[in-house]
């Protein structure tokens, strides 16, 4: 069985300043690891992900995510947030348990940014 | 990659009325198609995925249902809405060969609201 657990249901910063998202996942396979964004009234999209490859993953909009086995983690961050930055990020967790990848999703986190 | 279309984007609808959404998906074959529900401020649930043509498994009780006709057109259905019903309800696909890792494609989605 799959499951994810984002840390925090609402974080804070201001613009500028470093993002940290938290997500820790629990798999009994070799998973892939997902976070998207979702702005206000939009479907979601893909940041990164990670597939196996390189533990340390870069994604669009300056964010990056390292996976880190041993803490079972793949927090998601950013060295300085934007205003556009402001939505929900979802970290998600799919692996072949039950023969098909069938993702799990967090709960969310939603990122505020003050100017 | 693959695009989804999803309509129609927002639905305002009575109690006991019908619902139909309907979703396609463009660039792949042989998708596997979720349907997502998101109440506000929450996180999404999972409603329905389809592994193929006429197989559909539910992931919650409840008053919908959903159908797959062809390859990559998905439909959710009720006969009878509730207030409950309403949220924000979004299709999503995922690829099934070529490396798949359970990495998913949105649509923009669609907001229903039951009074």
């Amino acid at each position: 069985a799959q499951s994810v657990t984002q840390l925090d249901s609402h974080v804070s910063v201001s613009e500028g300043t470093p993002v940290l998202l938290r997500c820790n996942y629990s798999s009994s396979y070799s998973p892939s690891l997902f976070w998207y964004v979702q702005h206000p009234n939009k479907g979601l999209q893909l940041l990164l992900k990670y597939t196996s490859a390189a533990t340390l993953v870069k994604g669009i909009n300056g964010f990056e995510a390292e996976f880190k086995k041993s803490e079972t983690s793949f927090h998601l961050t950013k060295p300085s947030a934007h205003m556009s930055d402001a939505a929900e990020y979802f970290c998600v967790v799919s692996d072949a348990s039950g023969g098909s990848y069938i993702p799990t999703f967090g709960r969310g986190t939603s990122l505020i940014v003050h100017p | 990659s693959q695009t989804i279309h999803q309509w129609p984007a927002t639905l305002v609808q009575p109690v006991g009325s019908p619902l139909s959404l309907e979703c396609t998906v463009e660039g792949t074959s042989n998708p596997n198609l979720y349907w997502y529900r998101q109440a506000a401020g929450r996180g999404l649930q999972l409603l329905f995925y389809s592994v193929g043509i006429g197989q559909i498994s539910s992931e919650v009780p409840q008053n919908l249902s959903a159908s797959r006709p062809q390859d990559r057109q998905f439909i959710l259905s009720s006969k009878k809405l509730l207030l409950s019903d309403s949220g924000f309800y979004l299709c999503a696909s995922s690829r099934t060969s070529g490396g798949h890792t359970g990495e998913l494609f949105f649509g923009e989605g669609s907001r229903l609201t039951v009074l």
